[in-house]
């Protein structure tokens, strides 16, 4: 069964730094995507960055970039020079063949000033 | 352009009642889905339309939720005598439907449900 880990219930950075947020993945599949939103308190899932499983090189979006290690089924969010509007939840995402996705638990962000 | 709103954006009812729950997509979006978030958890698949058809319903965990789509555009959650364990956050979200693993499906705000 398809399954995604998000091992870190809660992250501290300072403003300005780096931080990468964990995520792993089980399928069976050959073809798959990988999603990151980030989910502020006022509810809403914002899309951050897309990886595919055939896609050779890592995924990036400004800030956001995605460290995909297929053989390691990991897709970490490695997010640079950490802002307070930062601060949110991060979910890992799976879409397989058919349309629905599959998510984490979340990995809530603090960033500190 | 506008994005996927969702209406009400808080609803609060007593057990046993019947409520239900709008979702508005993105303007020309075919496919729908409909996700329940539970506190501390993430969000977690309920059903899919693709046009006006349930392409996939296995998320719904009961008869007692129901989902429509009469024209292809607006959708509504259908739950019935709620139970307090119904209390959670409805998301939903639409993407353009062209199929493809790479599709973003992008969310509307919620809408935030609790059973007293």
């Amino acid at each position: 069964a398809q399954k995604i880990t998000q091992t870190q219930p809660g992250m501290f950075v300072q403003e300005k730094e780096a931080v990468t947020l964990d995520c792993t993945y089980d399928t069976s599949d050959q073809s798959y995507g990988l999603f990151w939103y980030k989910q502020p308190s006022s509810g809403e899932m914002i899309f951050l960055i897309y990886q595919g499983s055939y896609d050779e090189q890592n995924a990036t979006e400004g800030r956001y970039s995605l460290n995909f290690q297929k053989a390691r089924k990991s897709a970490n969010l490695v997010i640079s020079a950490s802002q307070l509007g930062d601060s949110a939840m991060y979910f890992c995402a799976m879409r397989e063949v058919y349309n629905k996705l599959i998510f984490g638990a979340g990995t809530r962000l603090a960033v500190h000033p | 352009g506008a994005g996927v709103s969702q209406t009400p954006s808080n609803k609060v009812t007593e057990k046993g009642k019947y409520v239900e729950l709008r979702c508005d997509p993105i303007s020309g979006h075919t496919a729908l889905y409909w996700y329940r978030q539970s506190l501390g958890q993430g969000p977690e698949f309920l059903i899919y339309f693709q046009g006006t058809g349930a392409a996939d319903d296995s998320g719904l965990p009961n008869d007692r939720f129901f989902a429509v789509r009469p024209e292809g555009s607006v959708s509504t959650l259908k739950i019935q005598r709620t139970e307090r364990g119904d209390s959670a956050m409805y998301l939903c979200a639409s993407s353009p439907g062209l199929a493809g693993i790479q599709e973003t499906q992008y969310f509307g705000p919620g809408t935030r449900l609790l059973v007293l």
